[in-house]
């Protein structure tokens, strides 16, 4: 299947810096991809939509300043954590489709970034 | 919310099927079911989709009930590696928003 890879893997900051998170269709292009929360013992939660060349959708509760999403090409979307406290430590992992909108594409998961802010 | 439910955790032992049901009661007619799972700290992998006929892949089986009101995930014989959360989700395009339920918990034991 195709392949959505994520970077870093894994990264500590200290509170108050901005941490970008990679995500990337390695061998397919991604009109729309999302980006999930995972905090410990709790399901995925999404975060936002990402559309290409267009501005992110964010779900009720998630604050759009301080999340920025850009996805500039149809292979990459990043997402910046600004300004950021312990409690954005968490998992976060993004998804991308290689179809044409249907129902039968298949949504491929990145193997997650984990944010630690000390 | 999420469009389905899912006991929230099964144990399996090795060797045996495991048997993972998911209730989807208000699927609507252009929505596939589909079948994820996670392994601890890593990005959910999928494993395998249908709209009203049964499946098979080299990981798993779905059935899906003649009502689309159900559905099973088959994993014919289970193996410790099998241990996960595995999320049944609904969907209709790949556009669409895929909101996670808590899954079900497997424990494939020795």
């Amino acid at each position: 299947g195709a392949v959505v890879s994520q970077h870093p893997s894994r990264v500590i900051c200290k509170s108050g810096t901005s941490v970008k998170i990679e995500c990337r269709s390695l061998d397919f292009q991604a009109t729309t991809m999302f980006w999930y929360r995972q905090f410990p013992k709790q399901s995925l939660m999404l975060m936002a939509t990402s559309n290409e060349g267009s501005k992110a959708t964010y779900e009720q509760g998630v604050e759009k300043d301080k999340f920025l999403i850009n996805h500039a090409s149809l292979t990459l979307s990043t997402l910046t954590v600004t300004s950021a406290h312990p409690e954005d430590s968490s998992f976060y992992i993004c998804s991308a489709s290689d179809g044409q909108g249907t129902g039968t594409d298949t949504q491929y998961f990145g193997p997650g970034t984990r944010l630690t802010v000390l | 919310d999420a469009k389905t439910t899912q006991p929230p955790s099964m144990d399996c032992a090795e060797g045996r099927a495991a048997n993972l049901p998911c209730n989807h009661s208000t699927i609507s007619g252009n929505e596939y079911v589909y079948w994820y799972r996670q392994i601890h700290s890593q990005g959910p992998q999928y494993i395998i989709h249908g709209l009203k006929n049964n499946e098979t892949n080299e990981m798993a089986s779905l059935i899906i009930t003649e009502d689309r009101k159900s559905s099973t995930l088959i994993l014919p014989h289970a193996t410790l590696r099998d241990t996960a959360v595995y999320y049944c989700i609904v969907r209709g395009t790949s556009y669409d928003k895929v909101i996670f339920g808590p899954g079900t918990s497997l424990s494939v034991i020795p």
